[in-house]
């Protein structure tokens, strides 16, 4: 089975800070994906990578950026933290479709408040 | 642009009732239809998935068909559990371009002993 591994589930910090969330995927894929999800909004996406060091926008980047050092590591980096951030955080990954659409598989999560 | 639209929650029924949780979408070309579950607390599983016109998608008791003269992707369950209690997303991913999924906003379900 695929593993999405995100290094927290709860985190908490300050605002101003420089915030780090961090995701880890198993199965070689080379698609990976940041997404928030608040009440009623449903998910949104913030970035994507189809490639190592290869970084895409999604509807929502401001305020965020990514690294993507590594095939198997995708992390979301928020530069000064806000209130506004406050969310939870899903990270997801997929192969590249072979004629097929591939679906994407998601971590469980890290819920993030900003004080 | 490429958009979904799914039924607003909660929804609530008893257990071992029928569900029927509507999707309908728009594209611009022929999507994959998918359904994710989010189980409290976790991240999302995929449930389903139909990638053309007819097809139909299946797994732990539920079904989806690909509709494509309705653009609609209702997901159903013919006898509800208390453990299917969980948050429901329909999505599309297009055929074209990079494969960006598309998600509804969310339905959540309660079901009561």
């Amino acid at each position: 089975d695929v593993k999405v591994t995100q290094s927290s589930r709860y985190l908490v910090k300050r605002t101003g800070e420089k915030v780090f969330l961090e995701c880890v995927q198993d199965m070689d894929h080379e698609n990976m994906f940041w997404y928030r999800q608040d009440p009623g909004l449903g998910l949104r996406l913030i970035y994507f990578s189809y490639d190592v060091k290869m970084k895409e926008k999604g509807d929502i980047p401001e305020g965020y950026s990514v690294s993507r050092e590594k095939k198997e590591r995708f992390s979301l980096i928020l530069e000064s933290a806000s209130t506004n951030q406050t969310s939870m955080y899903l990270c997801a990954s997929s192969p590249t479709g072979q004629g097929e659409s591939q679906p994407q598989h998601f971590g469980d999560g890290t819920r993030l408040s900003i004080l | 642009g490429d958009s979904v639209t799914q039924m607003e929650g909660p929804v609530t029924l008893s257990e071992e009732a029928f569900l029927t949780i509507n999707c309908t979408y728009t594209a611009t070309g022929y999507p994959s239809l998918f359904w994710y579950v989010q189980y409290p607390g976790e991240g999302l599983q995929l449930l389903l998935k139909a990638t053309k016109a007819d097809d139909k998608g299946s797994n732990k008791g539920f079904e989806a068909t690909y509709r494509k003269e309705t653009t609609s992707f209702h997901l159903e369950k013919g006898s509800v559990q208390v453990s299917d209690s969980a948050v429901y997303f329909c999505a599309q991913l297009p055929n074209t371009g990079f494969q960006k999924l598309v998600f509804g906003t969310g339905t959540r379900l309660l079901v009561s002993p």
